[in-house]
């Protein structure tokens, strides 16, 4: 009964290549979320969407394309990967009401790794 | 620009001991300050979270104590067990065009030791 689910857990590929990461969330929410955790752990937020709308985009190249299907999916395409976009990446989601901000609820990520 | 400043990076705290961890943050239009938990290979588990409008928030062994004149945060964690060894991320939210924007510090490694 995983709530924030994300696959694949592992992707290693090579520089240049293009790769998908599927998110899925049975919460329920409306809102859904991207974010990189970087080799010294830091937490960024890359893109925010909300019933299937793009609300943030946080200065990410346009290498990366977040995809929102329906408001329990949202999956992220990277094109032609670079060395720099080896990280963990993150899903999460919340009921994002307008008025009061509203805890989110991450999966366990995915680990990219570029050769 | 950090918006969210976390310390220590790292804290080795014994058995039955108390953690503390502190954040500050900047941005006066943060209205939310949750603590998040992260086990190797996990992803950001919420802990406790406080509004600004409180001083205190306890649950169980964990509290935030929140100084809004201060723009300071921490957690405390009491009678510290080797199970809470993990990496803690404070973090702070606001409404942004009509979404909530989490901005996280820069995360505290806590081993317990026997």
């Amino acid at each position: 009964d995983t709530a924030v689910s994300q696959t694949p857990k592992y992707l290693v590929t090579q520089m240049g290549n293009d790769k998908s990461i599927k998110c899925e969330q049975n919460l329920g929410h409306d809102t859904m979320y991207w974010y990189k955790q970087d080799s010294k752990k830091f937490l960024k937020i890359m893109f925010s969407y909300n019933n299937k709308e793009l609300i943030i985009n946080e200065t990410v190249p346009n290498r990366f394309s977040p995809k929102s299907p329906d408001k329990a999916h949202l999956n992220l395409h990277i094109n032609s990967l670079e060395l720099g976009d080896s990280a963990v990446y993150f899903c999460a989601s919340s009921q994002g009401e307008a008025v009061t901000t509203q805890p989110q609820h991450f999966g366990d990520g995915t680990r990219l790794s570029i050769l | 620009q950090q918006q969210v400043k976390q310390s220590p990076q790292s804290l080795i705290v014994q058995k039955g001991g108390i953690s503390i961890i502190n954040c500050a943050y900047e941005n006066t239009a943060f209205d939310y300050f949750p603590w998040y938990q992260q086990f190797p290979g996990k992803g950001p588990a919420l802990l406790i979270a406080i509004r600004p409008d409180v001083s205190e928030k306890k649950e169980g062994r964990f509290t935030i104590s929140f100084n809004k004149s201060a723009k300071q945060f921490s957690l405390h964690i009491m009678d510290s067990q080797p199970g809470d060894s993990a990496t803690y991320f404070c973090a702070a939210s606001m409404i942004t065009s009509g979404n909530e924007k989490l901005t996280f510090g820069t995360g505290t490694r806590l081993t317990i030791i026997p």
